[in-house]
C-alpha cells in the first residue's frame, strides 16, 4: 500500500530534550516536506527536500533541522524543543515539483513540549 | 504572493442538506487549487484539485468545486451531507516560483453534520 508513515504519533517531552520525528514514504517520491498545523493558522511548511541531500527552508524553519540521506526518509529534528513548538506535525511527499501533483500526507505527529 | 481565505471556521449542516464551504484565493498567476479533508486523528486526504482544465471539478465522496476566476473563488459543495462527512476541510493553493512544491493552506473549516 502506498503510504507515508510517521513515528511517533504522539510525543510528550520537556524543554531542551532533543527529539526526532521520523517520516518514510514507499512511493519513490523525490519531493518531501514537513508542515506544522496550529489552530487558526492552517498548515505551514517548515522544510522541504527536492531529493537526496537537497533540502531547504520553508516558511517557519526556526528551531528545526532536517536531513535527507535516503530517498524514502526525511526525519525532522528538534535539537532543543521549546513550548512554542507544541503542534501537530505532518510529513508529505510528492512525485516531483510539478504544481498540479498531489501531495500525500502522513497521519501526523502530535507533539507537546512542557 | 499567493494566499487562500476560508470563510467560516465552523459550519454545521443537517444530514441530507447542501454542504457549501467557501474558499477565495489570491494569486498573480493562474492558480492550482486543492481541497483536502482531514478526518479526526488522520492525515490530510486529497478531495479534488483544479489544474486549469475544466472549471467544475468532481472529487471523491460526491464533492465538487467550481473555479470562478471572476470571483477568485473555489467553493466546495456536496448536494446532500452524510454523517461521515464530518471533518475539517482545507483549501490550498500551490505556490509559484522557486524550486518548491509548497502548498499554501487556508485556516480550515470544521464541518459538523447534525442528524
Amino acid at each position: 500500500e502506498a503510504q507515508v508513515t510517521q513515528n511517533p504519533r504522539y510525543l510528550i517531552t520537556v524543554t531542551g530534550k532533543k527529539l526526532t520525528v521520523t517520516c518514510s514514504q514507499n512511493m519513490n517520491h523525490e519531493y518531501m516536506s514537513w508542515y506544522r498545523q496550529d489552530p487558526g493558522l492552517g498548515l505551514r511548511q517548515i522544510y522541504y527536500s527536492m531529493n537526496v541531500e537537497v533540502t531547504d527552508k520553508g516558511d517557519v524553519p526556526e528551531g528545526y533541522k532536517v536531513s535527507r540521506k535516503e530517498k524514502r526518509n526525511f526525519p525532522l529534528i528538534l535539537e532543543s524543543p521549546s513550548p512554542n513548538q507544541t503542534s501537530l506535525y505532518f510529513c508529505a511527499s510528492s512525485s516531483d515539483l510539478y504544481r498540479d501533483n498531489e501531495q500525500f500526507f502522513g497521519p501526523g505527529t502530535r507533539l507537546t513540549v512542557l | 504572493a499567493q494566499s487562500v481565505t476560508q470563510l467560516g471556521s465552523h459550519v454545521s449542516v443537517s444530514e441530507g442538506a447542501l454542504v457549501l464551504l467557501r474558499c477565495n484565493y489570491s494569486s498573480s498567476v493562474p492558480p492550482y487549487l486543492f481541497w483536502y479533508v482531514q478526518y479526526p486523528n488522520q492525515g490530510l486526504q486529497l478531495l479534488l484539485k483544479y489544474t486549469s482544465a475544466a472549471t467544475l471539478v468532481k472529487g471523491i465522496n460526491g464533492f465538487e468545486a467550481e473555479f470562478k476566476k471572476s470571483e477568485t473563488s473555489f467553493h466546495l459543495t456536496k448536494p446532500s451531507a452524510h454523517m461521515s462527512d464530518a471533518a475539517e476541510y482545507f483549501c490550498a493553493v500551490n505556490s509559484y516560483g522557486g524550486a518548491t512544491n509548497k502548498l499554501i493552506f487556508g485556516t480550515g473549516t470544521l464541518l459538523a453534520v447534525q442528524p
